[in-house]
């Protein structure tokens, strides 16, 4: 149980455009998910905070208008990098949250790699 | 400043021994930390957690320590194999209960 899909798991594409990743809990409702994203030999980082309904609550430094999260459903999220820039590049990775439990009860997706050329 | 420091970025250890990561913290309080593995792109993997009252947890050939003086956690694996070759992030509450904070991680060798 507590499995969490990402897709695509891996993505290219040429700067300027905008990219959408899902994220799925597949056996559980998730009230609340979680993106990060994680840059070679580095910790994840936090960017937003996901709550089915509600509008998310980004992180100090992370650009709402350039990272789109939608939670439209208690099993699915999605994060949309608008505008890509090579910058950008990096692995991105969701967690979700079933109702009434801890924060410490996450369950990771796989991550989603992207590049943008 | 709030930081969570894990003592080095890469670790060998020959198999069979034990390894031990450590996992400091300064200027957090938290009610508890985790433990994660992390393969080459994969997501993380959960794999311990232990709360600010307890000094010890043990899951098979894994044991966590938490001294909430010292403001430190060590994770042990014993009798080490190949198979544990990954990187291990340790994870806290920063304060909140709504979200948590990782380390930058230790890359693990277990080298045959």
């Amino acid at each position: 149980g507590a499995v969490v899909s990402q897709h695509p798991s891996w993505v290219i594409c040429k700067s300027g455009t905008s990219v959408k990743i899902e994220c799925r809990s597949l056996d559980f409702q998730a009230t609340t998910m979680f993106w990060y994203r994680q840059f070679p030999k580095q910790s994840l980082m936090l960017m937003a905070t996901s709550n089915e309904g509600s509008k998310a609550t980004y992180e100090q430094g992370v650009e709402k208008d350039k990272f789109l999260i939608n939670h439209a459903s208690l099993t699915l999220s999605t994060l949309t990098v608008t505008s890509a820039h090579p910058e950008d590049s990096s692995f991105y990775i969701c967690s979700a949250r079933a109702p009434g439990s801890s924060s410490y009860e996450q369950y990771f997706g796989p991550g989603t790699r992207l590049t943008v050329t | 400043s709030q930081k969570i420091e894990q003592n080095s970025e890469a670790l060998n250890i020959q198999e069979g021994k034990t390894a031990t990561l450590t996992c400091n913290y300064t200027n957090y309080s938290p009610a508890y930390l985790q433990w994660y593995r992390q393969d080459p792109g994969r997501g993380p993997v959960f794999l311990l957690l232990i709360r600010e009252n307890e000094k010890e947890k043990r899951k098979e050939r894994l044991k966590v320590t938490f001294d909430t003086t010292l403001k430190q956690s060590l994770f042990h694996i014993t009798a080490s194999q190949p198979a544990d070759s990954a990187t291990y992030l340790c994870a806290l509450d920063p304060g909140g209960g709504d979200k948590i904070i990782f380390g930058k991680g230790t890359r693990l060798h277990i080298l045959p």
